[in-house]
């Protein structure tokens, strides 16, 4: 079966740091996309990950470890708009299926 | 219009009402998503096209019949549903069908069923 696990909620005062944990179990496993979506709006493409490591994009950052099953999206210097979802999603064959968790609500807080 | 578009934004049917939902992209994509988004739950991918052709559906009810007359515009046919169909429902296009294609995603139809 499929399953992608991901908190399903955390706070953070604003400035902070916020890293989004993101397990996953796929019959197929090509690559991993982090989605940002905010209250009533379309989700929008953060990060993707298809090697080991770490991905840096301003103020946002993507690891993942294939051999571990294992994701984080990290979130530095946070700010007010950055409160919304974060959706972990796994491409899960060659024609860039996606399975998604059900997301991580940010709430960053003054 | 600029990315991808959806109409209706809100859609409130009864259970024996006969809808559509349509999608629009601007981007020049050749492959497009039909995705249902339930409270509190992941994204279902319910169908995919490929340069017009359907090559996926995910055991969707046939109460849901998707077309793509073209590889700008996507429809979703809605009759019968029932109250567990209600949620939202966001389409999506991509360059190409394959690893690694950034998707993106209209801002979604809410739908409430009666």
């Amino acid at each position: 079966g499929q399953n992608i696990d991901q908190p399903t909620e955390m706070t953070a005062t604003e400035g902070a740091i916020v890293q989004i944990n993101c397990t996953y179990q796929t019959s197929g496993f090509n690559g991993l996309f982090w989605y940002q979506q905010h209250a009533g709006e379309a989700p929008t493409f953060l990060s993707y990950n298809v090697l080991d490591g770490l991905e840096e994009k301003g103020r946002f950052s993507s690891f993942l470890s294939r051999s571990k099953g294992y994701s984080y999206l990290l979130l530095k210097e946070l700010q007010m708009k950055d409160s919304a979802s974060y959706l972990c999603a796994a491409e899960t064959d060659s024609w860039g299926k996606l399975q998604f968790g059900a997301g991580t609500q940010v709430v960053v807080t003054p | 219009e600029t990315g991808v578009t959806q109409t209706p934004r809100h859609l409130v049917m009864g259970m024996t009402n006969k809808k559509s939902l349509k999608c629009e992209q601007h981007l020049g994509h050749n492959a497009m998503y039909w995705y249902k988004q339930s409270a509190k739950k992941p994204l279902e991918l319910m169908f995919v096209y490929s340069l017009e052709e359907r090559v996926e559906n995910n055991s969707v009810p046939s109460r849901f019949s998707p077309e793509c007359p073209n590889s700008s515009h996507l429809f979703l046919h809605l009759h019968t549903l029932q109250p567990e169909d209600s949620a939202l429902y966001l389409c999506a296009s991509s360059q190409d069908r394959g690893a690694g294609y950034e998707q993106y995603f209209g801002p979604g139809t809410r739908l409430t069923v009666t």
